[in-house]
C-alpha cells in the first residue's frame, strides 16, 4: 500500500534556530514529492515540488531534499521564525496516467518559540 | 486575484440535515478537488472533477455528491449529514492533474455534525 509516514509529530524549537522534518514514503513508481505549509485555520500552500530527478530545492529559509533510492525526503529550516510555526506536509504522487490520488502525510506540527 | 474561495467557512448541521459546500476558482483551472482532513490523518480525496460538467470519485466518496456545472464553480453536497461527516473540507485547483501539477487550496470549510 502507498504511504508517506512523516516524523516528528511535531517539534518545538526556539526562534532562530535551524530544523529538519523528515518524510518516508513506500509509494511506487514515483513521480514527484511536494511539501505543503498549512498555517493553523488555513488552507496548505505549496513550499517545493521536486521530481526524480531533483534531490534538492530551495524556496527562501525552506529547503528540501530527496533521495529516490532510499525513498527519503527532508525540509530543512534555516534562522527559524516565528512565522514558521505551522504544519508541514509531505505528499507524494505516482507516475502513472490519469487523476491518480495524491498520497498525503500526516505533517508534522512545528512551534516556534520566543 | 482570490485564488481558490470556499464557502460557507463554518457550518453546524443536525444528523440528517443536507447542505452544499460551493468552491470557486479564478484561475480558470481544469482540475478541482474536495479534500476532507480529520485530526492525526492526511487529507483524503472525496471527488474530483477533471474539467465543466465531469465528476469522478476519490478514496472516500460515500455521503457526499458533486457538481460541476460551471468551470469555475464545484460543489459539495451532503444529503443526509452523519456525525462520520464531522471534518475539515478543502477544496483545491489545479492546472493539470494533481499527480503532476500544482494544487492550490482554499482556506476551509469546517462542518460540525451533531
Amino acid at each position: 500500500k502507498n504511504q508517506v509516514e512523516q516524523s516528528p509529530q511535531s517539534l518545538i524549537i526556539l526562534e532562530g534556530k535551524n530544523c529538519t522534518l523528515q518524510c518516508n514514503y513506500t509509494v511506487s513508481p514515483f513521480s514527484n514529492l511536494r511539501w505543503y505549509k498549512q498555517d493553523t485555520g488555513r488552507g496548505p500552500v505549496s513550499l517545493t515540488i521536486m521530481t526524480f530527478s531533483e534531490n534538492t530545492k530551495s524556496n527562501g529559509r525552506y529547503t528540501a531534499t530527496l533521495d529516490a533510492d532510499t525513498k527519503q525526503s527532508s525540509l530543512h529550516i534555516t534562522a527559524s521564525q516565528l512565522s514558521d510555526s505551522a504544519s508541514y506536509i509531505c505528499v507524494v504522487s505516482e507516475a502513472v496516467s490519469g487523476n491518480t490520488p495524491l498520497v498525503f502525510g500526516k505533517g508534522t506540527r512545528l512551534s516556534v518559540i520566543a | 486575484n482570490a485564488g481558490v474561495t470556499q464557502t460557507p467557512k463554518f457550518r453546524v448541521l443536525k444528523t440528517g440535515q443536507s447542505m452544499t459546500l460551493l468552491c470557486a476558482q479564478d484561475m480558470n483551472h481544469e482540475y478541482m478537488y474536495w479534500y476532507r482532513q480529520d485530526p492525526g490523518m492526511g487529507l483524503r480525496l472525496i471527488h474530483y472533477s477533471v474539467g465543466e460538467g465531469t465528476t469522478a470519485k476519490g478514496e472516500v466518496p460515500d455521503g457526499y455528491n458533486v457538481s460541476r456545472l460551471k468551470k469555475q464553480n464545484f460543489l459539495l453536497g451532503l444529503e443526509s449529514a452523519a456525525p462520520s461527516q464531522t471534518s475539515v473540507y478543502f477544496c483545491a485547483s489545479s492546472y493539470r492533474a494533481a499527480n503532476t501539477g500544482e494544487l492550490f487550496f482554499g482556506e476551509g470549510s469546517r462542518l460540525t455534525v451533531l
